[in-house]
């Protein structure tokens, strides 16, 4: 149980275009979902949490025009990564927590790569 | 604020060593978890274990054991016996407990890479 889906898996677009990252709980409700980002041989760093039917809080310095998260369903979380430039290809992972407990169940992961 | 250390960048061991990851942490909170997580090459985060902060009691899995020590605010990670398949990047992270909309956010450490050579 507690798996989390992401998709794509990896995406490769045009400076410019949009890019929706899909994160779903698949067998349990995630009331909280987490959007973090890694560069290579970095750190994940939190750039939004979001609850279901509620905007998305953003961590200091991530640009919410720039990165839009929609959390309508207790299963479904998306982050659309708006006019992606070169400096925003990284590694998208997402993570949901189980409304019943505290753990953070992790997505694969979505490797961007604006060109 | 929450912050997390991990000293080791790097670290290279010749199969079967031990070795030992370093964490140390820092928060206001007093209840709160500790979790380390590994990173495969592969990017999936694999979740390891989740310590209550009221728990100090050590854990051994396996070849794996964590060693948390409240009044240095260390969790420390060690691996016996090392293996091949060890060698990814391992993170330490710390989590509040609280309600509300911010609740249960990780904060990471840096990352430590373990190379373990056959």
């Amino acid at each position: 149980g507690a798996v989390v889906s992401q998709h794509p898996s990896w995406v490769i677009c045009k400076s410019g275009t949009s890019v929706k990252i899909e994160c779903r709980s698949l067998d349990f409700q995630a009331t909280t979902m987490f959007w973090y980002r890694q560069f290579p041989k970095q750190s994940l760093m939190l750039m939004a949490t979001s609850n279901e039917g509620s905007k998305a809080t953003y961590e200091q310095g991530v640009e919410k025009d720039k990165f839009l998260i929609n959390h309508a369903s207790l299963t479904l979380s998306t982050l659309t990564v708006t006019s992606a430039h070169p400096e925003d290809s990284s590694f998208y992972i997402c993570s949901a927590r189980d409304w019943r407990g505290y753990e953070q169940y992790f997505g694969p992961g979505t490797r961007l790569t604006v060109t | 604020a929450q912050k997390v250390t991990q000293a080791q960048t790097e670290i290279s061991v010749v199969e079967k060593e031990d070795v030992t990851l370093d964490c140390v942490y820092e928060t206001r909170d007093t209840t709160y978890y500790l979790f380390w997580y590994k990173q495969p090459p592969s990017g999936e985060l694999v979740f390891l274990i989740r310590r209550n902060s009221f728990d100090e009691q050590n854990e051994i899995s396996g070849r794996y054991s964590w060693n948390f020590q409240k009044s240095t605010s260390s969790f420390n990670f060690t691996i016996t016996a090392s293996q091949v398949v060890d060698s990814a990047v391992y993170f330490c992270a710390l989590s509040e407990i609280a309600s509300g909309a911010g609740s249960y956010q990780l904060t990471f450490g840096k990352g430590t890479k373990l190379s373990v050579i056959p």
